[in-house]
């Protein structure tokens, strides 16, 4: 069964503080992994990763695969109160039929304290 | 560009009775998923639409069903709610066939009573 866990399941901060979020999964046929921020209603998408090492860089958001130890990390630095959401981390791999298949993980919720 | 659009926003049902809810893509999108967010489970998949025929189904009894219109919109239906039903439901659509990344609409929020 895939697994996509995130940590920490939530992450108080101030204003300012650069924090990092992890996402570590277990799955066959692996083909991308995606973060989506999500505040109060729709996910919002950041990143998709699908090779290791190459950082992706939006902002003050960064985004870095590691295929061989099975995890991803999601680094704000700066961090602004509009920062404050959950931040969802999902994996898509290949099924035996072909399809392609999207397992979410629980998310990581951040609030930032002005 | 319109984003993706979920209707109703807000539902109230009773145990027993059934609900369709309903998700206009983005235009051009072909692809309509379907997704149940809890707060103990997180997002789970439902199933995804294509061209009409669904592709792709998660772990979700056959109470759950859904279809999708010749104009891409989606539909999804519950029947015999029960009050583990109550949760958000989102629609996301993408281009292509299981393409990424996919666009969320706000979801409709379902409570069972």
């Amino acid at each position: 069964e895939d697994k996509v866990v995130q940590s920490p399941l939530s992450l108080v901060v101030h204003e300012g503080d650069t924090v990092t979020l992890n996402c570590s999964y277990e799955v066959t046929n692996f083909r991308s992994l995606l973060w989506y921020k999500q505040e109060k209603k729709a996910p919002t998408f950041l990143f998709m990763l699908t090779s290791s090492g190459i950082e992706k860089k939006s902002g003050r958001l960064s985004s870095i695969l590691d295929k061989k130890e099975l995890f991803s990390i999601l680094n704000i630095t700066a961090t602004q109160t509009g920062d404050s959401a959950v931040y969802l981390c999902a994996v898509v791999r290949i099924s035996n039929f072909g399809n392609e298949k999207l397992t979410f993980g629980t998310g990581t919720r951040l609030t930032i304290i002005p | 560009k319109a984003g993706v659009t979920q209707t109703p926003r807000y539902l109230i049902k009773t145990r027993g009775q059934q609900v369709t809810l309903s998700c206009s893509p983005i235009s051009g999108h072909r692809s309509v998923s379907w997704y149940q967010q809890t707060p103990g489970q997180g997002l789970q998949f439902l199933f995804e639409y294509f061209s009409e025929t669904q592709r792709n189904k998660g772990n979700f009894p056959g109470r759950f069903s859904g279809r999708q219109f010749s104009n891409s919109r989606s539909e999804m239906n519950v029947s015999t709610l029960e009050l583990g039903d109550s949760a958000l439901y989102l629609c996301a659509s993408s281009r292509d066939r299981g393409g990424q990344p996919q666009h969320f609409g706000d979801g409709t929020r379902l409570s069972i009573l």
